[in-house]
């Protein structure tokens, strides 16, 4: 069964930083790869999604890269806002599985002022 | 505007009612999901659907009963044998090429 895991649980940073988010799989046969938001009480709002054959994908100030070999994912922030502050969760989608997403428990991340 | 919604936001019930939850979507998907999430805990999958009258029990489908008679509409209905209810329940759909998936605002129900 593919395992998901994103380390660190939580995170604190100044504003300003620019950081890094952590997403590893155990099975590197996945069509793609999203990374999601989740702010207190709320759904998950969709950041990026990369394809199995794609290796980074931009939004703005957000870059996420793919290395399926290793079963790595990345999430970059660059020049961190207090409005970052939410949780970040990574999803793989698999084939031969009905189109199941798997996700990680993700990674609480607090942009202090 | 296209999106996923979830209704009500907050549902309260007692111990033995059966409850449904409302989750429609305009956007014209094939699949639909509905997970539940924890204090501390990672999202469940409790039951899916890739097309119209399917569906398929996920990890955690025992006291929960869904149904899919329209593309646009997935009900789950949280029946009196699930032992521990009281979650957030959100809904989600997928499709297009990318098959992206997208989340409704989340339902919050306490069994008491």
């Amino acid at each position: 069964k593919q395992e998901v895991t994103q380390i660190p649980a939580a995170l604190s940073v100044p504003e300003g930083e620019n950081l890094v988010l952590n997403c590893s799989f155990t099975d590197s046969a996945i069509y793609n790869l999203q990374w999601f938001r989740q702010d207190p009480g709320k759904g998950l709002t969709s950041l990026l999604l990369i394809q199995s054959s794609q290796r980074e994908q931009t939004s703005g100030r957000l870059n996420a890269s793919l290395d399926k070999s290793s079963g790595r994912s990345t999430l970059y922030i660059a020049a961190s806002q207090p409005g970052d502050s939410a949780t970040y969760l990574c999803a793989v989608r698999r084939p031969y599985t009905g189109n199941q997403f798997y996700f990680g428990t993700g990674t609480s991340l607090t942009v202090i002022p | 505007d296209g999106g996923i919604t979830q209704s009500p936001k907050y549902l309260f019930r007692k111990e033995g009612q059966n409850v449904t939850l409302s989750c429609e979507q305009n956007l014209n998907h094939d699949a639909m999901y509905w997970y539940r999430q924890d204090p501390g805990q990672g999202l469940r999958l409790i039951y899916y659907s890739q097309i119209v009258n399917d569906f398929q029990k996920g990890d955690i489908a025992e006291g929960y009963s869904v149904s899919r008679e329209k593309k646009e509409s997935f009900p789950l209905t949280v029946t009196s044998a699930q032992k521990n209810p009281t979650a957030f329940y959100l809904c989600a759909s997928s499709g297009g090429i990318s098959y992206e998936q997208y989340f409704g605002p989340g339902t919050r129900l306490t069994v008491t």
